[in-house]
């Protein structure tokens, strides 16, 4: 069946600018997950969508970073007035509590703020 | 702070050789555990989970959990070129994930 995916696959901003960057999960799972990744680095967590409510936003790095998901599906992350640093790959990942929590990824929205 | 430690390399092994990585975490409300890999320029995808102490093997791989030493590795038997990458731990906590930054595997043919 499909992946996850997400859109756009690149996105080039300049610094200032709001972006959104969109996530369709695997159909039927529940859980949606945000990550940042810097080069070189490991996985920074952002948010936790359990069907459309986040519990859990703890990681959001500041209030110029929002996500929301509707219709337990898709899901978009908004950052307002981006910054050079916000330059990164965000990836989604999505599971089931049925499947034991595994984690899918997709294929991740490489954002470069000029 | 939940601490997620893993060694970040390069470790490399000849072909054929068995490879260990390992992993150390600071949650002991850790539930379950992950391991992902990370070829350059793609995203992790899932090798395996492991959610009881002991071993639990899936073909050339096998994990193992030690909750008491806060301690689980991933065993990578007959390597091959093509498991080059960077292996990811991940300990889950209720619903979210704490990321090791890495270790970086290089297969010598």
């Amino acid at each position: 069946g499909a992946g996850v995916s997400q859109s756009p696959s690149n996105k080039v901003t300049e610094k200032g600018k709001d972006v959104e960057l969109r996530c369709d999960p695997i159909s039927g799972h529940t859980a949606l997950y945000w990550y940042r990744q810097s080069l070189g680095q490991g996985l920074e967590f952002l948010i936790y969508f359990q069907g459309n409510s986040a519990p859990d936003k703890s990681g959001l790095p500041s209030d110029r970073f929002s996500a929301e998901r509707t219709g337990g599906s898709v899901s978009t992350l908004t950052i307002q007035r981006t910054q050079q640093e916000d330059s990164a790959v965000y990836l989604c990942a999505s599971s089931s509590l049925a499947g034991a929590y595994e984690q899918y990824f997709g294929p991740g929205t490489r954002l470069t703020v000029t | 702070q939940k601490e997620v430690e893993q060694n970040s390399g390069p470790l490399s092994v000849p072909e054929g050789a068995i490879a260990s990585l390992n992993c150390t975490y600071s949650d002991r409300g850790s539930q379950s555990f992950f391991w992902y890999r990370q070829y350059s320029g793609k995203s992790p995808e899932l090798i395996m989970s492991i959610y009881s102490n002991g071993d639990k093997e899936d073909g050339r791989f096998t994990a193992q959990l030690n909750k008491a030493s806060q301690y689980v590795s991933l065993l990578i038997r007959d390597s091959q070129p093509s498991d080059s990458a960077t292996y990811l731990c991940a300990p889950r906590e209720v619903n979210k994930f704490y990321f090791g930054s890495g270790t970086k595997l290089n297969v010598k043919p």
